[in-house]
């Protein structure tokens, strides 16, 4: 199946700075992808939708100009955490749809957990 | 989305098929059924979906009833690396709602 990859895996920054993720769609292109949030012990919660080309959707209680996501090519899509507290550790998972495909899933990312000092 | 139940947990032994149900009542026609699953701090792994008929993959099988407003994930031959958390979920549009899932441990 399809891959869709994340970079860093794991990062720990203190509070007060930013931290970019960025997801990739390794063998097709992806016109949409979308972020994810994940708590432990908690599932996992739509944070964003991205498009290609234009600006993020974002699910109600997000805040947009904390996360703001960017995705400038059909195979990558970033998300940087703004001025990152305590609060925002978590697990961020991305996802991309391929296209062209009747019933379609989503190809979901490794991952990346977000520990804020 | 049609909203899916599922059982918050269950055991399953090595080597044994595991049956994951999951009831989707309000499903409409042209919703398809997935099923993920989420091996510990990882990301969501495809497993199967599927629309009116029975499906099978090399991981598994689905069932979906006539009606459709249930389903059953069949893994044939649970080992312990099918530890995980399953989610099923039915959907139109391109994202997912995760509902909880239900916690599958295979036991040697």
């Amino acid at each position: 199946g399809a891959v869709v990859s994340q970079h860093p895996s794991r990062v720990i920054c203190k509070s007060g700075t930013s931290v970019k993720i960025e997801c990739r769609s390794l063998d097709f292109q992806a016109t949409t992808m979308f972020w994810y949030r994940q708590f432990p012990k908690q599932s996992l919660m739509l944070m964003a939708t991205s498009n290609e080309g234009s600006k993020a959707t974002y699910e109600q209680g997000v805040e947009k100009d904390k996360f703001l996501i960017n995705h400038a090519s059909l195979t990558l899509s970033t998300l940087t955490v703004t001025s990152a507290h305590p609060e925002d550790s978590s697990f961020y998972i991305c996802s991309a749809v391929e296209p062209g495909l009747a019933g379609v899933g989503q190809y979901f990312g490794p991952g990346t957990r977000l520990t804020v000092t | 989305d049609a909203k899916t139940t599922q059982p918050p947990s269950m055991d399953c032994a090595e080597g044994r098929a595991a049956n994951l149900p999951c009831n989707h009542s309000t499903i409409s026609g042209n919703e398809y059924v997935y099923w993920y699953r989420q091996i510990h701090s990882q990301g969501p792994q495809y497993i199967i979906h599927g629309l009116k008929n029975n499906e099978t993959n090399e991981m598994a099988s689905l069932i979906i009833t006539e009606d459709r407003k249930s389903s059953t994930l069949i893994l044939p031959h649970a080992t312990l690396r099918d530890t995980a958390v399953y989610y099923c979920i039915v959907r139109v549009e391109r994202w997912f709602s995760f509902g909880a899932g239900t916690t599958v441990t295979v036991r040697a």
